[in-house]
């Protein structure tokens, strides 16, 4: 199975600040025939089912704010919010849908500093 | 619009079966792949299984396989999980998700709570 590690496992960022959450595959999830990564990125609010915000590594889903952005290629992510806002208070989630059983990170809680 | 609704759960003694169901509207469903993807009380997601679109495949977590099974009726636009000796440790909420490129669509989710 493919083991997906999240860190850190909490961060405090200031209103307005950047943040950023790093995902590491224990296995390579880039698929040569079509040079994608079989990563996605979700945000849960307490309550809520998760919301997809990035898939590809790097794509936004649509209606997504632009201050997400994915990057990273193979076995190495960075989920950024580049200027946080207070509805960005979450727990963030990687996945791999490269193989199943699909694996999800073991979550990022992001709070206000 | 795409919705999904599950329901089914409920409050089962350990040992014991329940069968989830997840409705879904508002795309060709017999299209996609689906997913059963749970999350315990305070903790992170889990996928449980998935399902092609014919039903022809389906896969599982080690930790339900034997125990769980997924189906679908592509003429009522359903995917089941369909859950028997139940374990404490499937106390969770369980959601339906379309799969895909990234999973967009989710359903609210439906908690099962195992115990006597």
């Amino acid at each position: 199975d493919i083991v997906m590690t999240q860190f850190p496992d909490s961060l405090a960022v200031s209103l307005g600040e950047r943040a950023t959450i790093n995902c590491k595959s224990s296995q390579n999830i880039l698929f040569s025939s079509n040079n994608k990564s079989y990563l996605a990125w979700y945000q849960q609010r307490l309550g809520q089912p998760p919301k997809l915000l990035i898939y590809w590594a790097s794509t936004r889903e649509s209606g997504v704010p632009d201050r997400f952005s994915g990057s990273g290629s193979a076995t190495d992510f960075t989920l950024t919010i580049s200027s946080l806002q207070a509805e960005d208070v979450a727990v963030y989630y990687c996945q791999q849908y490269y193989s199943t059983p699909y694996t999800f990170g073991q979550g990022t809680k992001l709070e206000i500093k | 619009d795409v919705q999904l609704v599950e329901s089914g759960g409920g409050l089962v003694q350990p040992g014991g079966s329940l069968r989830l169901s997840c409705e879904a509207s508002g795309f060709t469903f017999s299209g996609y792949w689906m997913s059963w993807v749970r999350q315990a009380p305070g903790r992170g997601l889990e996928w449980v299984a998935n399902i092609k679109q014919d039903g022809s495949e389906e896969y599982y977590v080690d930790s339900v396989e034997g125990r769980f099974t997924i189906s679908r009726d592509n003429a009522k636009n359903s995917v089941y999980l369909q859950m028997n000796s139940l374990r404490a440790d499937d106390t969770a909420v369980y959601y339906c998700a379309r799969d895909g490129g990234g999973w967009t669509y989710w359903g609210q989710g439906t908690l099962v709570t195992v115990s006597s």
